[in-house]
C-alpha cells in the first residue's frame, strides 16, 4: 500500500533563511509523480512543486526545490530565502495510480516564518 | 488562483439533515474528486468522478453521495448528517489525461454539523 509520512509536526524559521522539510513514502510503482502542497490559513490548497520520478534533475520553482532520492523514497523541500507569506501547512502528496490517481497526502508539517 | 470554485464558502447544518456542496472545476479539466479536511489533519479521498461516473472511491459510507454534469461541475451530497462530518471539504479537478494527475484544488467548503 502506498503511504506518505511527514515526520515533523512543526517547524520555524526566521525571515530570508532556508528550511528543508521532509517527506518519506512507499510504493511499488516505478514511475510516478510526486507533489508538494501549500495550505495557508485562508485554506485554499496550493500546488507548489511536482517531481518526476524518473527524472533525475530535481525540480525547482523559483525559490522551492526538492531534494529527490528515489531510492531511499525520500522527497524533501526546500525553502530558500523565506518570506512571511510562506507561512503555512505544506502537505506531501503522492496519486495513487490504481484508483484513478486519488492522492495520498502525509500529515502535514505546520511552517512559521519569523521575522 | 486556480480555475476551480466551490459553493458555499461556509456551511451550518444540525445532525441528521442533509447538505449538497458544489464544484465548479477548472476549464478544460473532466475529472473532479472530493477530499475530506478535519481540523489539523491531510485531506482524505472520498470520490472521484470522470465523465459523469464514478471511478473511485475512499472509505467513506453510502451516505456520502455525489454527481458531475455533463459540464464537469460536480456536487457532494451528504445525508444523516453526523457531528464527525463537520470538517473542510475539498474539490479538485484535473485534465483526464496527460497533467500526470496533477490536482488543482478549490477555496474549499467549511462545514459545521452541531
Amino acid at each position: 500500500a502506498q503511504t506518505v509520512t511527514q515526520s515533523q509536526p512543526e517547524m520555524s524559521v526566521q525571515e530570508a533563511e532556508t528550511v528543508t522539510l521532509s517527506c518519506t513514502y512507499d510504493t511499488s510503482e516505478s514511475n510516478y509523480y510526486l507533489f508538494w502542497y501549500k495550505q495557508p490559513p485562508s485554506r485554499q490548497m496550493i500546488l507548489v512543486i511536482r517531481q518526476e520520478a524518473y527524472k533525475q534533475q530535481n525540480a525547482t520553482e523559483n525559490r522551492f526545490s526538492v531534494n529527490f532520492q528515489k531510492a531511499a523514497k525520500s522527497f524533501s523541500l526546500k525553502i530558500s530565502d523565506s518570506q512571511l507569506g510562506d507561512t503555512a501547512m505544506y502537505f506531501c502528496a503522492f496519486p495513487f495510480y490504481n484508483q484513478g490517481g486519488k492522492l495520498i497526502f502525509g500529515q502535514g508539517t505546520e511552517l512559521s516564518v519569523k521575522p | 488562483e486556480t480555475g476551480v470554485t466551490q459553493s458555499p464558502t461556509h456551511l451550518i447544518k444540525t445532525r441528521g439533515q442533509q447538505v449538497t456542496l458544489r464544484c465548479s472545476s477548472q476549464s478544460g479539466h473532466n475529472t473532479v474528486s472530493w477530499y475530506q479536511q478535519a481540523l489539523g489533519q491531510g485531506p482524505q479521498f472520498i470520490f472521484q468522478y470522470y465523465r459523469e461516473e464514478e471511478n473511485g472511491r475512499g472509505n467513506f459510507p453510502p451516505r456520502f453521495s455525489g454527481l458531475q454534469f455533463p459540464n464537469y461541475s460536480s456536487e457532494l451530497n451528504v445525508n444523516a448528517l453526523e457531528l464527525d462530518d463537520s470538517a473542510l471539504y475539498l474539490c479538485a479537478s484535473r485534465a483526464g489525461t496527460g497533467d500526470e494527475y496533477t490536482q488543482y484544488f478549490g477555496p474549499g467548503t467549511r462545514l459545521t454539523v452541531l
